[in-house]
């Protein structure tokens, strides 16, 4: 069975560009989480989508904004770059709602996004 | 508002010991505790997770304890091998509807041969 995979994985971008960031989780999985990791730093929770719907969102401005699919596919759109948006972008999947009881999440590879 | 504290200096450990890695949290007790492998460039990769009303839990060389008086858990690996060598992140989000995961930041971990 295929881990979750995230495309592209590498990326660069000039500050004021539009970037897409795209997740495709474990098969049967319902729920997808995006997180933002910089450089020596833990990741930060941007969303988490379940059912296609917005379960949460972390401390993150509206230029962040993010999808889910009928296929539980995702998608992470972030507006307006900044140079302090370069960060390892990681798409995490899980069986059901994080929330609601325990459910292990499945990391994908991550997209490194630089703003140059 | 809550944080996560790990150690942020690596750590140094002889091969064939014991290596514990600390993680505090601050304010309120989490429903649980989860721990994480990263390797550099990789996405994290789950590990253990202990409920609140959990002391410990193993998996192989592996050893979660969660003490809430102390608001921290600890992490053992025992017989370390260089192979172990990776950063090591804990997390933790309460049982609540739309809750996030916290992580802290990590720490490094060297197993030397």
């Amino acid at each position: 069975d295929a881990g979750v995979t995230q495309s592209p994985t590498h990326l660069i971008k000039t500050r004021g560009q539009h970037v897409t960031l795209r997740c495709s989780p474990i098969s049967g999985h319902k729920s997808v989480s995006w997180y933002q990791q910089v450089l020596g730093q833990g990741p930060q929770f941007i969303f988490q989508y379940y059912e296609k719907e917005e379960r949460g969102r972390g401390n993150f401005p509206d230029r962040f904004s993010a999808r889910q699919f009928p296929n539980y596919s995702s998608e992470l759109n972030v507006n307006a770059l900044l140079l302090g948006d370069s960060a390892l972008y990681l798409c995490a999947s899980s069986l059901e709602f994080v929330g609601y009881s325990y459910n292990e999440q499945f990391f994908g590879p991550g997209t490194r996004l630089t703003v140059l | 508002s809550q944080k996560i504290e790990q150690n942020s200096e690596a750590l140094n450990i002889q091969e064939g010991k014991t290596a514990t890695l600390t993680c505090n949290y601050t304010n309120y007790s989490p429903a649980y505790l989860q721990w994480y492998r990263q390797d550099p460039g990789r996405g994290p990769v789950f590990l253990l997770l202990i409920r609140e009303n959990e002391k410990e839990k193993r998996k192989e060389r592996l050893k979660v304890t969660f003490d809430t008086t102390l608001k921290q858990s600890l992490f053992h690996i025992t017989a370390s091998q260089p192979a172990d060598s990776a950063t090591y992140l804990c997390a933790h989000h309460r049982r609540a509807r739309d809750d996030k995961i916290i992580f802290g930041k990590g720490t490094r971990l060297h197993i030397l041969p």
